[in-house]
């Protein structure tokens, strides 16, 4: 059972260039989200989708689109990376929006921006 | 502003030593209190997930303890393995799912 799976797993990218980081669970879960976790500080929210159809902002939208493009697949892109972006991204799924239920996450892509 | 705030930063043990992480949070509303383990290179996992009204959980060698008075929790190893490496995260959750506070961890070496 893959649980969460991101691709790419690292990635370099130039100022300015954009890119799609991929997300998909098998869990048949409803709730997907994007984190950024950054040395020093705790896991913060990007972007999230209670449900297939709905997408909403976190805690650090800017500079971030994504799309729920189904039940499994959640995406994150940049539209024109910044030095400031670069960070590891998880994605996670929890099965609703019940507050007792813990995050499945993904092993994160490691994104440099230069 | 919700805060998450875990000691020490880092700890060194000997393998088959006991420990103890601790969280102080300052989260409101509070709805669940959370550890994860987070191996290096990989994404964190769930140990136990307590509301106000549990104490205590326990999770094999891992055990949760919640003060919800003081807003402090605490995380005990017992009889630690070299398999224990790895940053432990405490989370606070004030809502729904996609309400969560993350501290930043605290990271533990068990060496032989």
């Amino acid at each position: 059972n893959a649980g969460v799976t991101q691709t790419p797993k690292f990635q370099v990218l130039k100022t300015g260039q954009s890119m799609t980081l991929q997300c998909a669970q098998d869990m048949n879960h409803n709730s997907m989200y994007w984190y950024r976790q950054d040395p020093g500080m705790g896991l913060r929210l990007i972007y999230y989708s209670a449900s297939e159809g709905t997408t909403d902002k976190g805690e650090v939208p800017n500079g971030y689109n994504v799309s729920r493009l189904n039940k499994r697949e959640f995406s994150l892109r940049l539209e024109s990376a910044a030095p400031s972006q670069t960070s590891v991204y998880f994605c996670a799924s929890t099965p609703g929006q019940g507050n007792y239920q813990p995050q499945h996450f993904g092993d994160g892509t490691r994104l440099s921006i230069l | 502003k919700n805060q998450v705030e875990q000691s020490p930063q880092s700890l060194i043990i000997l393998e088959g030593k006991n420990c103890t992480l601790q969280c102080n949070y300052t989260v409101s509303p509070f709805s669940n209190l959370r550890w994860y383990k987070q191996d290096t290179g990989r994404g964190p996992v769930s140990l136990t997930i307590m509301t106000f009204s549990e104490n205590t959980k326990s999770n094999g060698r891992y055990t949760a303890t919640l003060d919800a008075d003081t807003k402090q929790s605490s995380l005990h190893i017992t009889a630690s393995q070299l398999s224990d490496s790895a940053s432990y995260i405490c989370v606070v959750t004030t809502g729904t799912a996609s309400k969560l506070t993350f501290g930043t961890g605290t990271r533990l070496q068990v060496t032989l």
